[in-house]
This record gives C-alpha cells, sequence and structure tokens, in this order.
C-alpha cells in the first residue's frame, strides 16, 4: 500500500523559512514522478512543484507563485521529497500535501498524503 | 493558466438520487482531465484520469465524460459515504489548475 508521510509543517513568521518532508512507503519511489500541492481556504487547492526522476535528470518545476522562492528536491536513498520554503509570505498559509504522479508523465496525482499545516503570519 | 470552473459550487441531494458536477476549462484540453473527492480533513482521494477512466478500487457509480472544454462527473446513485467536495483538474498544460470544488450534501 502507498504511504506518504508529511513532516515539517507549523507557525513561521512572514518572511521566514521552513522546510518539508515527505517519506513514502510501498512503491519504488525513484521511478516516481513526486509534487507538492497546497491547499488553503481562499486559493483551494494548487499545484506548488514537481520533482521528475534520475532518467529525467531529476528536473523541477515550479508553479509562479513561488518560483525562486521554494526548491524542491529528493533523496532516492532514503525514499524522501523535500520542500525548502524561504521568504514566506501570508498568502503561502495552506496545507502542503505530498503526491506522487502518474505513471507515463501524466501529471496527475495519484496517491496523497495527509497533509501539513504551515501557517504564516505577517 | 487554463481556467477551470465547477458548477455548481454546492449541490444538495438525497442517498439514491443521481448527481452531476460539471467542469469546464477556459481552452481546450483533450481529455486530460482528473476528478477527486476530498471527505472533511482528509486528502483528496484521485476517483478518475483522463476525464473517463475509473481509477482502481472506485465504485462504478462513479463515471466521467467529456472532452475538450466540458466534462462531467456523474454519480448514478448517491451512497452516505459520497457526500464530500469534488474537484476537477487538468493536466493538459503546465501548470495544472483545479477546479474551485463542488460541495455535495444532503
Amino acid at each position: 500500500e502507498v504511504q506518504l508521510v508529511e513532516s515539517g509543517g507549523g507557525p513561521v513568521d512572514g518572511g521566514g523559512s521552513l522546510r518539508l518532508s515527505c517519506g513514502s512507503f510501498g512503491f519504488t519511489f525513484s521511478n516516481t514522478w513526486m509534487s507538492w500541492v497546497r491547499q488553503s481556504p481562499g486559493k483551494g487547492l494548487e499545484w506548488v512543484a514537481r520533482i521528475k526522476t534520475k532518467p529525467e535528470g531529476w528536473t523541477t518545476d515550479y508553479a509562479a507563485p513561488v518560483k525562486g522562492r521554494f526548491t524542491i528536491w529528493r533523496d532516492d536513498s532514503k525514499n524522501m521529497m523535500f520542500l525548502q520554503m524561504n521568504s514566506l509570505r501570508t498568502e503561502d498559509t495552506a496545507v502542503y500535501f505530498c503526491t506522487t504522479e502518474a505513471p507515463g508523465g501524466a501529471c496527475y496525482f495519484r496517491s496523497w498524503g495527509q497533509g501539513t499545516l504551515v501557517s504564516v503570519s505577517s | 493558466d487554463i481556467q477551470m470552473t465547477q458548477s455548481p459550487s454546492t449541490l444538495s441531494a438525497s442517498i439514491g438520487d443521481r448527481v452531476t458536477i460539471t467542469c469546464w476549462a477556459s481552452h481546450t484540453i483533450s481529455s486530460w482531465l482528473a476528478w477527486y473527492q476530498q471527505r472533511p480533513g482528509k486528502a483528496p482521494k484521485l476517483l478518475i484520469f483522463k476525464a473517463s477512466t475509473l481509477e482502481g478500487g472506485v465504485p462504478s457509480r462513479f463515471s466521467g465524460g467529456g472532452f475538450g472544454t466540458e466534462f462531467t462527473l456523474t454519480i448514478s446513485s448517491l451512497q452516505p459515504d459520497d457526500f464530500a467536495t469534488y474537484y476537477c483538474q487538468q493536466y493538459s498544460t503546465y501548470p495544472y489548475t483545479f477546479g474551485q470544488g463542488t460541495k455535495l450534501e444532503i
């Protein structure tokens, strides 16, 4: 059974930084494209960032609102993915979900973690 | 970015009803559309991909249709577990975008 477990969320002041982690179990992590998706009351569900696998050079993509502030990476030896969030803004307040993307580059989100709440205060 | 618009925002229904939720894309997305179900306090769950393909383990009372810019999610006979919020998502064009959600309530 696929399991994704996020950690690292919490309260942070605007302008601060936070690092989210996602541990994975039950599937071949190194073969799977991974994404972060966030959900806030004001903006609904929003794709944040994605990282591909080694054959694709671990290529990353970012949504425009976070590009230049957030960094996604993965450690295939530990079956983990990370999201470094810098220069946080109040609009980054959301529950952040770790997700697997469907195989073959079809960019829908097959499995989801339980989410970790990031709360940015002004 | 491609905008996804769902209708209605809220839908009241009863056990056994047949309901349909509609999702429109601001640009054509072929069949690159997914549907998710989210219960309160839980993560979204994938129901349908490629507009009409049921994810494994999803009950057959769920069905999806459409192509291009207009898509539907139909639940043929509502069960108690189906009262939740439903989201569509396009994956035709980066960045991948979601609809605002349809809350299905009793």
